[in-house]
Formats: C-alpha cells, sequence, structure tokens
C-alpha cells in the first residue's frame, strides 16, 4: 500500500532562516505530488504541484520555493522565512494519468516563525 | 477563477442526529467531488468522492449527492457518534486541471454525547 511521510512533525524557525521541509511517497510510482498551506485549520491553499522530476507549477507568488529530486521527494524550501510563512504546511499525492483521483495527504509540518 | 464555497463554517448536533453539509462550485468543469476529514494535528483523510456520471453515492452511514446543473453536492452523515466529530472539507476538480482540487474552507462538526 502506498504511504507518505513528511518530517519534520513541528519546527519552529527564527525570521529571515533558511526552511526546508521534505516529503516522500512509498508504494508508487510516478505520483503527481502537491504542496499545500493550511492556516488557523481551515483552507488548504494550493503552493506547488508537480507532474514529474524537476517540473514544478507555482500556484501563488510566495515567498516559498519546491524542487522535486526524485520521482518520489518534494521539498519545499525558502532562503528567508517571513513571519506571514508560519501555518501547517501538507504535502500530498494522487495517481498521474488517471482522471478524477483522489489526493492522499501526509500528516503535516506545523511551521512555526519567531 | 474557480471556487468553492462550503456551509456552514461549524455545526453542532446531539449524538445520533444526521449532519449535512453543503458546497457550490463555480468550475461547470468540475466532475470530481471528494470529502475529506481532517483531525487535529492531522492530515485531512478521503472519507468518501463522486464522479459526475453519479448523483448518488453511500458508504454505511455517509452519503454524497451531487447536483451538476445546480453545481451543488453535499455530504450526509446519519447516526452521527463523537467520534465524527472534525473538520470537514468538499473540494471539486476537474481533468483539464492537471488533477488539482479546489477545497472549501472546512466545516468544523462537533458531535455532543
Amino acid at each position: 500500500s502506498q504511504t507518505i511521510h513528511q518530517w519534520p512533525a513541528t519546527l519552529v524557525q527564527p525570521v529571515g532562516s533558511p526552511l526546508s521541509l521534505e516529503c516522500t511517497v512509498e508504494g508508487t510510482s510516478n505520483p503527481n505530488l502537491y504542496w499545500y498551506r493550511q492556516a488557523a485549520g481551515r483552507g488548504l491553499q494550493l503552493l506547488f504541484y508537480s507532474v514529474g522530476i524537476g517540473q514544478i507549477s507555482s500556484e501563488v507568488p510566495q515567498n516559498l520555493s519546491a524542487s522535486r529530486p526524485q520521482d518520489r521527494q518534494f521539498i519545499l524550501s525558502s532562503k528567508k522565512l517571513l513571519l506571514s510563512d508560519s501555518g501547517f504546511y501538507l504535502c500530498a499525492w494522487g495517481i498521474r494519468d488517471l482522471l478524477n483521483q483522489p489526493q492522499h495527504f501526509g500528516d503535516g509540518t506545523r511551521l512555526s516563525i519567531l | 477563477g474557480e471556487n468553492v464555497e462550503q456551509h456552514p463554517s461549524t455545526l453542532s448536533v446531539q449524538e445520533g442526529d444526521s449532519a449535512v453539509i453543503k458546497c457550490t462550485y463555480s468550475d461547470s468543469a468540475s466532475n470530481y467531488f471528494p470529502w475529506y476529514k481532517q483531525e487535529l494535528g492531522k492530515g485531512p483523510q478521503l472519507i468518501i468522492d463522486i464522479r459526475s456520471n453519479v448523483g448518488e453515492k453511500k458508504d454505511q452511514r455517509i452519503a454524497v449527492t451531487l447536483n451538476k446543473t445546480a453545481k451543488h453536492f453535499s455530504l450526509h452523515i446519519t447516526e452521527t457518534q463523537p467520534e465524527d466529530s472534525a473538520v470537514y472539507f468538499c473540494a471539486a476538480g476537474s481533468y483539464n486541471q492537471g488533477g488539482k482540487l479546489i477545497f472549501g474552507q472546512g466545516t468544523e462538526l462537533s458531535v455532543k454525547p
């Protein structure tokens, strides 16, 4: 069966520091991968999605970037964090090339910026 | 752009009662409608989904209905239990969006024993 891992589970970072959040998927090949941010327990905002290695689509202008160095690895990064980057970050995967399939979420990283 | 409206934002019911959450979507090309349940500190978990060629789908105490003409879809939970308490999200997606989903803002359901 497929599983998705995110780490770390929680992170506290000072303003201006760099960020790297990692997401890996097991048990499937060629997945679509997604990064979301959720503020205050509501409203999932899609940040990035990827349909293949090195292919990243950005949904909203922001202080973050994403990379997909391997088929089942998705990384969310920032060079200098802002206070507004605080939130709950969720990674998800979906089956590529199949229509109307759900996305499956990891358990997220809670990021606090001080 | 595409939008999904979800109501109510909070819902409190007595154990054993039914709960209904409603969503409307704006993109007429949407043809896939999943529902997710999110418990505190966890990622959303898929509980049921429906595709546009189906008007209703049921899985034990959970059912979803879809009205494509009106662009409405709803989640129905019968015989609610305290463990149903969570935040529920609806979403809409279409094949021409690369698998992307547009999420509603969530409904916080509280089931009182």
